[in-house]
């Protein structure tokens, strides 16, 4: 069965400090994995993207790393801001078939929030 | 640019109320179009998704359907909503297989509450 589990549930972090987001999935065929953001009472906006060859990307403060042989990636987030609060939703996209196009497995997100 | 839009933005029902939420998307023609729920603590939940106007998917059987009666605009609907309808309803389109390496653009969602 395709999940994707993500750790922890919740974190609470003060300005400045960084952080790391953990996702573990067993998904199958592979084609790529997002870390999307979501804001409280929005829709969740893509931060990167990395394929099966991908080992990291950043993207500004936010870097992911993707291992492909233990299935596991995170997301660190570095100088964290009040900004950064928000919801951390791990997506892995399986192929499916081309007239459906690509079929995405969610994560339940980590809730992130930075105080002051 | 493309946008995408959802209306309304928060709905209170009772149970046992029709409902009707809409989606339409600009800038981008025959997008393949997705709604999904998500409830609290949960990951996303896929309930339909579209590849051209009239074709519609189920992925989970409910009290839920779906309609796309243009090539933009994307509806999903009840005609008697339970509480377990409850939640956040987000719309979402891609372009074909391939096209951005798979990657949903999301509108900016619905909150659902039902009485």
């Amino acid at each position: 069965k395709n999940q994707v589990e993500q750790s922890p549930q919740s974190l609470i972090i003060l300005e400045g400090k960084n952080c790391t987001l953990q996702c573990n999935y067993t998904v199958s065929p592979f084609s790529n994995l997002r870390w999307y953001k979501q804001d409280t009472g929005r829709g969740p906006v893509s931060l990167t993207i990395m394929t099966f060859s991908e080992n990291t990307k950043s993207n500004g403060r936010y870097t992911a790393t993707l291992d492909a042989d233990t299935k596991q990636s995170s997301l660190h987030i570095t100088a964290s801001q009040l900004s950064d609060s928000a919801s951390y939703i791990c997506v892995v996209t399986t192929t499916r078939d081309m007239e459906y196009g690509n079929k995405l497995v969610f994560g339940a997100g980590t809730i992130l929030r930075v105080k002051s | 640019s493309q946008t995408i839009h959802q209306w309304p933005a928060t709905l209170v029902q009772p149970v046992g109320s029709p409902l009707s939420l809409e989606c339409t998307v600009e800038g981008t023609s025959n997008p393949n179009l997705y709604w999904y729920r998500q409830a609290a603590g949960r990951g996303l939940q896929l309930l339909f998704y579209s590849v051209g106007i009239g074709q519609i998917s189920s992925e989970v059987p409910q009290n839920l359907s779906a309609s796309r009666p243009q090539d933009r605009q994307f509806i999903l609907s009840s005609k008697k909503l339970l509480l377990s309808d409850s939640g956040f309803y987000l719309c979402a389109w891609t372009t074909l297989a391939g096209g951005s390496q798979g990657e949903q653009f999301f509108g900016p969602g619905t909150r659902l509450t039902v009485l």
